[in-house]
């Protein structure tokens, strides 16, 4: 059985570009969460989703920054105009159940340039 | 707000020395608490869940304890392949908080020399 596979691993991308990192949960889970590890900081929730539908953004930015889970495919996590900041590593979670007992991906790293 | 104090920030071990890590957390109400074991360049990875306080997990040279403001995780004769970061959460009992969304403390860097 896979695990959550996310890709791409490492993202170069130059400020004002768009990135959208790509996350395919484990077989039989229906629960997505996204986090975010700055540099020297820990991990931060953004947003749960399920399929078409979001359940929770309360940690997604306002501006900029957009996620599905569409019927179909993978859970995409979008950030728009990039800025220095967005920097980070972006891991995605996966749960078969209502249960804090996540599988995350390996996860992907951008780096605006 | 919420709060997850991990420490010490890193730890340096010979192999075989015992020692323990330390996560305080500041919750309105706890409906669990997790350790994560985190390498470089991977995810997380799931070690233990604890729901109560006095509840003990054990697995392979790992026991987790917790109480009412901090949980506790112990290492007994570690190997050099126990060396990691290790991530305490906690998933507060809030009303309408979404399950999978845990506050994470900053880690513990452990380093298990040979």
């Amino acid at each position: 059985n896979a695990g959550v596979m996310q890709n791409p691993r490492h993202l170069v991308r130059r400020r004002g570009q768009e990135a959208r990192l790509r996350c395919s949960p484990m077989k039989g889970h229906s629960h997505v969460y996204w986090y975010r590890q700055l540099p020297e900081e820990g991990l931060k929730f953004m947003v749960y989703l399920q399929k078409e539908n979001i359940i929770d953004e309360s940690g997604m930015p306002k501006e900029r920054f957009s996620a599905e889970f569409p019927k179909e495919g993978p859970s995409i996590l979008r950030i728009q105009q990039v800025v220095r900041g967005d920097s980070a590593a972006y891991f995605c979670a996966s749960s078969p159940q209502y249960t804090g007992e996540l599988f995350f991906g390996e996860g992907s790293r951008l780096t605006v340039l | 707000e919420d709060q997850v104090t991990q420490s010490p920030e890193a730890l340096r071990l010979q192999e075989g020395e015992s020692s323990s890590l330390n996560c305080s957390y500041t919750v309105s109400g706890l409906r669990g608490l997790f350790w994560y074991r985190q390498d470089p360049g991977k995810g997380p990875e799931f070690l233990f869940t604890l729901y109560s306080a006095g509840e003990e997990k054990e697995k392979e040279r790992l026991k987790a304890t917790l109480t009412k403001k901090e949980s506790f995780l112990h290492i007994t004769a570690p190997k050099p392949e126990d060396s990691a970061t290790y991530l305490c959460a906690v998933h507060p009992n809030a009303g309408g908080t979404s399950y999978g969304k845990l506050t994470f403390g900053q880690g513990t860097i452990l380093t298990v020399h040979p």
